[in-house]
Formats: structure tokens, C-alpha cells, sequence
């Protein structure tokens, strides 16, 4: 199973940029690397997914190494409502879709 | 946002009890889970469905047994309720089996 590894906790100052890192060294060709965040008691929000090539959507972007072993996910200009924990899943193979949630980031942003 | 509601959305029921958590979609997807979230774990998938009557165990579904019998509509249900079952439960869905998924609000269980 491709697990991930995230730091505990970032803070970024309000306005800035804050790049998430996650390492997922034994993921597979065909596995797909999943971003998503929660924010404290709600469910968690789906932000961003990716397989090789870089992606960007309206809420962050995804940088993925050449390699596949890591990834960072992006925020361009964070703003206080992005404090959540995020997590970077990568899919597990075998039966069924099973995504396994790791404890994530608890990104502060700071104003 | 998707189109997941949970139910109830809080309750405390005593060790032993049978309880029924019931997740509801109205986006017509095909796959359905149910994960739990408890401090220091992250969430852990229980049980999945990828259709009407077709489901499959996750990482933690001992103690946990699930019933879909229409597309909606997915069940978990604790037959016998133990303490260690305390935590948040969440329903996601998604339209196949490599696309995102969508959670529900969740659902505080507390057993006491």
C-alpha cells in the first residue's frame, strides 16, 4: 500500500503562499495522488487530485516530482479560512477504491 | 456541494444498543463509504459500496455491518454498540471507483 507523509503542522502568513509537501515513495505507476482538507468538524473537502503532470484548479495547485515519490500542493495566496488540517492520500490498490486518510497538516494561517 | 445528508447527526446510546447511521445522496452516485474519524487517526474507511446489494469490507469493519439497498440510500449499522465505537462517522460518494470523493456533514456518535 502507497502511504504518505506529511508534516505535523505549518504555519503560512495570511496573503502568502503555502506549499504543502507530502512524501508517498512507494506509489505505484497507475495510482493517483489526492489532495483534500477539513475544516474542524466538517467533513473533508475535496481539493485537488493529480497523476504526473501538474494540475491547478480554483483552489490550489499541485506540484508532482518527475520521480512520483512526493508531492506539494499549493495555496497561492492563503487567507485565514484556509486553516484546516490537509491531507495528501494516495490511492490504494487492490479491491475496491479504499483511500487511506493519514493524520495530514494542520495548516495555521496567520494574519 | 454534493448532495449528502447524514442522519442523525448526533447521538448518545448505551454499550449494547443496536444503532443505524444512515447516509442519504441525491447525486446518483454509483460508490458510497463510510469511513470513521477518530484523534491520532485520521479517517479510516469501515465499509464501501460500488452499487445496489454490493459492498465490501474496509480497513476497520469489525463490529460494523452495511446494507444498500437502493442507490441513496447506505446504512452502517453497530449491532451491538461498544464505547470504543465513539467517533464521527463519515459517508462520502463518488461517481466511480478513481474519481473524488464527496463527504457528508458527518455524525457524532457517542456510546456510553
Amino acid at each position: 500500500d502507497a502511504k504518505t507523509t506529511q508534516p505535523p503542522s505549518m504555519d503560512c502568513a495570511e496573503g502568502r503562499a503555502a506549499n504543502l509537501p507530502c512524501n508517498h515513495s512507494t506509489i505505484s505507476g497507475n495510482e493517483y495522488v489526492y489532495w483534500y482538507r477539513q475544516i474542524h468538524s466538517q467533513g473533508p473537502q475535496y481539493i485537488i487530485h493529480g497523476l504526473k503532470n501538474n494540475e491547478t484548479n480554483e483552489m490550489a495547485s499541485l506540484i508532482i516530482t518527475e520521480d512520483r515519490k512526493s508531492s506539494t500542493l499549493i495555496l497561492p495566496h492563503a487567507t485565514l479560512r484556509d486553516t484546516a488540517v490537509y491531507y495528501c492520500i494516495v490511492r490504494v490498490r487492490g479491491t475496491g477504491n479504499q483511500f487511506y486518510f493519514g493524520t495530514g497538516t494542520s495548516l495555521t494561517v496567520i494574519p | 456541494d454534493a448532495g449528502i445528508t447524514q442522519s442523525p447527526r448526533h447521538k448518545v446510546t448505551e454499550t449494547g444498543t443496536p444503532v443505524t447511521l444512515r447516509c442519504h445522496q441525491t447525486e446518483n452516485h454509483r460508490y458510497m463509504y463510510w469511513y470513521r474519524q477518530d484523534p491520532g487517526h485520521g479517517l479510516r474507511l469501515i465499509h464501501y459500496s460500488y452499487g445496489v446489494k454490493d459492498t465490501d469490507k474496509g480497513e476497520v469493519s469489525d463490529g460494523y455491518s452495511v446494507s444498500r439497498s437502493k442507490t441513496e440510500d447506505f446504512l452502517l449499522t453497530l449491532e451491538s454498540a461498544t464505547s470504543s465505537q465513539t467517533s464521527v462517522y463519515f459517508c462520502a460518494i463518488s461517481a466511480d471507483r478513481l474519481r473524488e470523493q464527496y463527504f457528508g456533514p458527518g455524525t457524532r456518535l457517542t456510546v456510553t
